[in-house]
């Protein structure tokens, strides 16, 4: 069974730079698993923030960037705002019609 | 605008079946490829079930495989999605949304339907 990983928790100061990863328990994750990222408040719809590896959704400030780090998806929030404190959660597209979602990091701004 | 509303949620007893559905407007339903996400109380974001725009495919997590079934009826805009057999653990809310294709994402969510599963 696939599983993608995320780092449960990660905390971040105000004006400060975070980078949380998505990894997969099956192997590498590369730009051919589409790796999307969205954000969550509690008792919210999630938000889409980055979709294909590296693209932003639109409205979405360009403090939110998305990448490739070693063999793990990755988000990296660059100057961080105490509204940016949510749950963040990636999906892997595994193909065939088949998503596959992360744990969730919850990011606290403090 | 945009919308997308769930609705069908509420306490159901273990066993008993429930369908939910999305209504959709602001965008072209007919072209666009739907799912359903699933969240348990205080718990992560689980994928469920996904449709293709014309119906054509559909697939499902294993989690829910067989006894959930996703469908869609382009000419009223609204998916749907029926449980059957409901357990304690098909407690969540569920979110619809839609998926583009070729960038394998969801752009658009709604704000979700409560499912409780109690006796």
């Amino acid at each position: 069974q696939t599983v993608v990983t995320q780092e449960p928790s990660f905390s971040v100061s105000p004006g400060g730079t975070v980078t949380l990863t998505c990894g997969l328990s099956t192997g590498s994750v590369s730009t051919a698993y589409y790796p999307s990222w969205y954000q969550q408040t509690p008792g919210q719809a999630p938000r889409t923030l980055i979709y294909s590896t590296n693209l932003r959704s639109s409205g979405v400030p360009d403090r939110f960037s998305g990448s490739i780090l070693g063999n793990k998806a990755a988000l990296t929030i660059t100057g961080a705002q105490a509204d940016d404190e949510s749950d963040y959660y990636c999906v892997l597209y595994m193909g065939s019609g088949i998503w596959v979602f992360g744990g969730g990091t919850k990011l606290t701004v403090l | 605008q945009v919308q997308l509303v769930e609705s069908g949620g509420g306490v159901v007893q273990p066993g008993r079946s429930l369908r939910l559905s999305c209504a959709v407007s602001g965008f072209t339903f007919r072209t666009s490829g739907m799912q359903w996400a699933r969240q348990a109380p205080g718990k992560g974001l689980e994928w469920v079930a996904v449709i293709w725009s014309d119906g054509s495919e559909k697939y499902y997590a294993d989690s829910v495989k067989g006894r959930f079934t996703i469908s869609r009826d382009n000419s009223k805009n609204t998916l749907y999605l029926e449980i059957n057999s409901l357990r304690a653990e098909d407690t969540a809310v569920y979110y619809c949304g839609r998926f583009l294709g070729g960038v394998w994402y969801f752009d658009l969510w709604g704000r979700g339907t409560l499912v409780t599963v109690s006796s």
